[in-house]
């Protein structure tokens, strides 16, 4: 089985300051891991993924992720935030166990960035 | 553009008709997918295609659910006889191997059952 938890609803920051968005994630074997945004009324964004190799995986738009096997945790982050970042931030999984290729997603975490 | 492309955008029908949207892949890319989505959840997978196979359905899909996809390169997901709690944004995306590969997806259909 294969689930991921994004433990925050909403984040609020102000633009220029960090932005963190958390995951965390459960599966049998190991995960291959991913971010997507939604815009309003829009379909999903690919930002970026994990497969292997170095933990600290850069994306599109300035975003990067940091990969955790101890804590289970893919958090996305971006060193100083938009207002154009605001949207709804998707993390998602799969289990390279299987031969399963479904992606199992969080509920979403909404980010707020204001001006 | 050639993103995945999905049609109608928008669907509002009334409860006990069928409907059925359309799903366009990137070209060439040999799997493709269906969630859905409900307000304020994540996508939740519903089915996918390899080339023309149906290789996996989840059991979110009751047997009103139909999908198909012919000829390997379009797909139609078909909801015969509505009820209110098939509204929802029906998202569409594909992907290409070398696996694991990055799913790609559309706009998403919307559908309203009154």
């Amino acid at each position: 089985a294969q689930s991921v938890a994004q433990p925050e609803d909403q984040v609020n920051v102000a633009e220029g300051n960090p932005l963190t968005v958390k995951c965390t994630y459960s599966v049998s074997g190991n995960p291959y891991l991913f971010w997507y945004v939604q815009y309003p009324n829009r379909g999903l964004q690919f930002l970026l993924k994990y497969i292997t190799g170095d933990n600290l995986v850069k994306g599109s738009y300035g975003f990067e992720a940091e990969f955790n096997k101890s804590q289970t945790s893919f958090h996305l982050k971006k060193p100083s935030a938009l207002v154009s970042d605001s949207a709804l931030y998707f993390c998602a999984v799969r289990d390279d166990r299987g031969g399963d290729y479904k992606l199992s997603f969080g509920a979403g975490t909404t980010v707020t960035v204001r001006a | 553009d050639t993103g995945v492309s999905q049609n109608p955008r928008h669907k509002i029908t009334k409860r006990g008709q069928n409907v059925t949207f359309r799903c366009d892949p990137i070209s060439e890319h040999n799997r493709l997918y269906w969630y859905r989505q409900t307000l304020g959840q994540g996508p939740e997978f519903l089915t996918y295609f390899q080339n023309e196979a149906q290789l996996e359905k989840s059991r979110l899909l009751s047997d009103r659910f139909s999908a198909e996809r012919p000829k390997g390169s379009f797909s139609t997901l078909e909801i015969q006889r509505t009820e209110q709690g098939d509204s929802a944004m029906y998202l569409c995306a594909s992907s290409i191997d070398p696996s694991p590969e990055t799913q790609y997806f559309g706009p998403g259909t919307r559908l309203l059952v009154l």
